[in-house]
């Protein structure tokens, strides 16, 4: 059974800081993603990755993912308050036949105080 | 990406009925899911919607209890029966694309058991 885990599960920052939220998976994998929830809303899609390597950047935020360590990890630089908010990444898996299924982390919940 | 959009956005339902939540994606898609996000928690798929065939469902989550219509390639119904305060959820809807590999969630449909 897949089972991918996140941490930290909490993450209070001061603004300006960086700080890098891990999430670690525990069999091969073919896609990882991460995405932002926030308070009463549905969930937004961040990145997907799709290889070994693969590092994608948007704004202050920059995901990587090692196939070898099952490891991803989401680096948040200079935070701002906008960025308060859960993020879950969330590892796909074929399940059978041409189906696919997604396994989510736990979630960091990250509060970025002024 | 895909425009989702689910209905209800919200209800509040007596112990021992049943609530159909529809999902309707602006464009045809292969793949559409059913999760359910409890309180404070991370989101757990609860079945496959398949079309033209029975869903696929997860450990834990049965046909009688969350029957699941998919007629066509934009639309598909989940029905939550015989409700208990336990199935006090957010429920959503997501949609993915065999390319880019996406996955994308509608808003969900926040269900209070009373």
């Amino acid at each position: 059974e897949l089972k991918v885990e996140q941490n930290p599960l909490f993450l209070s920052m001061q603004e300006g800081k960086n700080y890098t939220i891990y999430c670690n998976y525990s069999t091969t994998s073919d896609r990882l993603y991460w995405y932002r929830q926030d308070p009463g809303k549905s969930l937004e899609s961040l990145f997907v990755l799709l290889s070994n390597g693969a590092v994608k950047q948007e704004g202050r935020l920059m995901a990587s993912l090692d196939t070898k360590a099952r490891l991803s990890t989401l680096h948040i630089t200079a935070a701002v308050h906008d960025l308060s908010a859960t993020y879950f990444c969330a590892v796909d898996r074929k399940s059978g036949g041409s189906n696919y299924k997604l396994t989510f982390g736990k979630g960091t919940l990250l509060t970025v105080n002024p | 990406s895909a425009v989702i959009s689910q209905k209800p956005s919200r209800d509040i339902c007596q112990r021992g009925t049943s609530l159909t939540i529809q999902c309707q994606v602006d464009s045809q898609v292969t793949m559409m899911f059913w999760y359910r996000q409890q309180p404070g928690q991370s989101l757990t798929l609860i079945a496959t919607a398949n079309q033209g065939s029975e869903a696929t469902y997860e450990s834990g989550f049965v046909i009688d209890k969350f029957p699941i219509s998919r007629p066509n390639l934009t639309f598909s119904t989940l029905t939550v029966s015989n409700m208990s305060p336990e199935d006090s959820s957010i429920y959503l809807c997501s949609v993915s694309r065999t390319v880019p590999y996406e996955q994308y969630f509608g808003p969900g449909t926040r269900l209070t058991v009373t």
